[in-house]
């Protein structure tokens, strides 16, 4: 079942593209970042994480680039294949606090 | 390895019935986290604890309750529950407030 936004923006790749999802965070004391997966019915999946002294990061097929003078991050997927497929979402969190703020999301949809 | 388990996954209450949620993780994870999530809205925090113990309010812990009795164990209570209170929950444990937070695979609670 559907358990996230239905309305959410909605990032279409053909498989085998590279994808880049971003987002703007809120909060210029944030000095740690996360994005999440999130396929349907299911909860989210950690991907990867970057701090505020780091401006990318890399894992297997995933890059994270984090550009602090705009407050943006952007997720970069390379190769994407159908099981990327879902809703991803980046988190904020600033030292000394216990809330991680969530954005809403975005869809990526990959094409056969 | 489970990691973060949460009972039940699915459950229908009506309007005034009380009920608890269940949030057990393995990773000896000392910060534990329940989030609701909606459409078109981000996670948000309803109450969160740093310890076996300890308990604090989020940004929507009216309606709420928690416990947290046991290190491996977070329960969240409904006392009275209300329509608004549809929704998906997810509870996720931390190993320290600076690492990621690993989450539950969700449950669905609708209120008629």
């Amino acid at each position: 079942g559907e358990s996230v936004g239905l309305h959410l923006p909605t990032l279409s790749v053909q498989e085998g593209d590279n994808s880049i999802i971003n987002c703007a965070y809120s909060n210029s004391a944030s000095d740690y970042f996360i994005w999440y997966k999130q396929e349907s019915g299911k909860g989210p999946q950690f991907i990867i994480d970057i701090r505020s002294n780091m401006d990318k990061r890399q894992g297997q097929r995933v890059t994270v680039l984090l550009n602090k003078t705009v407050k943006h991050l952007s997720l970069q997927i390379a190769a994407t294949q159908p099981g990327d497929s879902a809703v991803y979402f980046c988190a904020e969190k600033a030292s000394g606090t216990y809330k991680y703020i969530f954005g809403t999301g975005t869809r990526l949809k990959v094409l056969a | 390895n489970a990691g973060v388990t949460q009972t039940p996954k699915f459950r229908v209450l009506k309007t005034g019935q009380s009920m608890t949620l269940l949030c057990a993780q393995d990773m000896n994870h000392e910060y534990m986290y329940w989030y609701r999530q909606d459409p078109g809205m981000g996670l948000r925090l309803i109450h969160y604890s740093v310890g076996e113990g300890t308990t604090a309010k989020g940004e929507v812990p009216d309606g709420y309750n928690v416990s947290r009795l046991k290190k491996q164990n977070f329960l969240l209570g409904l006392e009275s529950a209300a329509p608004s209170q549809t929704s998906v929950y997810f509870c996720a444990s931390s190993y320290s407030d600076t690492t990621e937070a690993f989450f539950g695979q969700g449950t669905r609670l609708t209120v008629v």
